[in-house]
């Protein structure tokens, strides 16, 4: 199906584990987005990226890496999961060049680290 | 730096107009956007409006930009259950015109009492 999408749903994880958080879309968008959703915070950009290779920090890029080989695929590694990363994160692409940029939003990934 | 600022409830009762009011910092901001987050879901585009407008009408939804105050507010008329949601005012990002890196509010919470 088009659109936007993310895995997983839901993760619990360990402290100092390491995990991954997958974002596909099917638009072929120039830009995408990691965004934190925390109580208090709204959303925090993380890393975005502006085409396949090109990627930058966001407001809250300690902790986390990131990867765009494909232009449809944006992966958020956590290096070294810390309780400080429990949180709902969201993926997000733009085709900037409509609707003053539009971002489109997968469903989030609930993860939470013990 | 660049803020976006927000209440963080609203309760109003079904029928009723609901005013969700937002300030930013960024006086370059070209469009400045509200979206709307259902439970369990991620952020939808509800409306956005540009720089050099100071109001947009879209059916229930009217958005009011006051540049001097650097406020924007979202009135919803005859609100609805199913307008109970959390409400995102966002910018975009300083420098960000072209990318569609948006800064988020921190949420606010409409509850729509029957």
């Amino acid at each position: 199906d088009a659109g936007i999408t993310q895995s997983p749903r839901y993760k619990i994880t360990e402290t100092g584990r390491q995990v991954t958080l997958m974002c596909h879309q099917t638009w072929s968008h120039s830009y995408m987005f990691w965004y934190r959703q925390d109580l208090g915070h709204g959303l925090r950009l993380i890393y975005y990226s502006a085409a396949a290779d090109i990627t930058d920090k966001g407001e809250v890029p300690d902790g986390y890496v990131v990867s765009r080989s494909k232009t449809e695929n944006f992966p958020l590694t956590l290096e070294s999961a810390t309780r400080s990363q429990t949180s709902v994160y969201f993926c997000a692409s733009s085709d900037s060049g409509r609707s003053g940029g539009e971002l489109f939003f997968g469903e989030g990934s609930r993860l939470t680290v013990l | 730096g660049e803020d976006v600022e927000q209440s963080l409830f609203l309760s109003v009762r079904e029928g009723d107009s609901s005013v969700i009011n937002c300030t930013y910092t960024d006086s370059s901001s070209t469009y400045l956007y509200w979206y709307k987050q259902e439970p369990g879901a991620g952020l939808q585009l509800l409306t956005y409006i540009f720089s050099n407008m100071d109001m947009k009408q879209d059916q229930r939804l009217t958005v009011l930009l006051n540049k001097k105050d650097k406020h924007l507010s979202l009135r919803i008329a005859d609100t609805q259950t199913g307008d109970s949601a959390i409400y995102f005012c966002a910018e975009i990002g300083m420098g960000s015109s072209n990318t569609g890196k948006l800064i988020f509010g921190q949420g606010t919470t409409l509850q729509v009492k029957p």
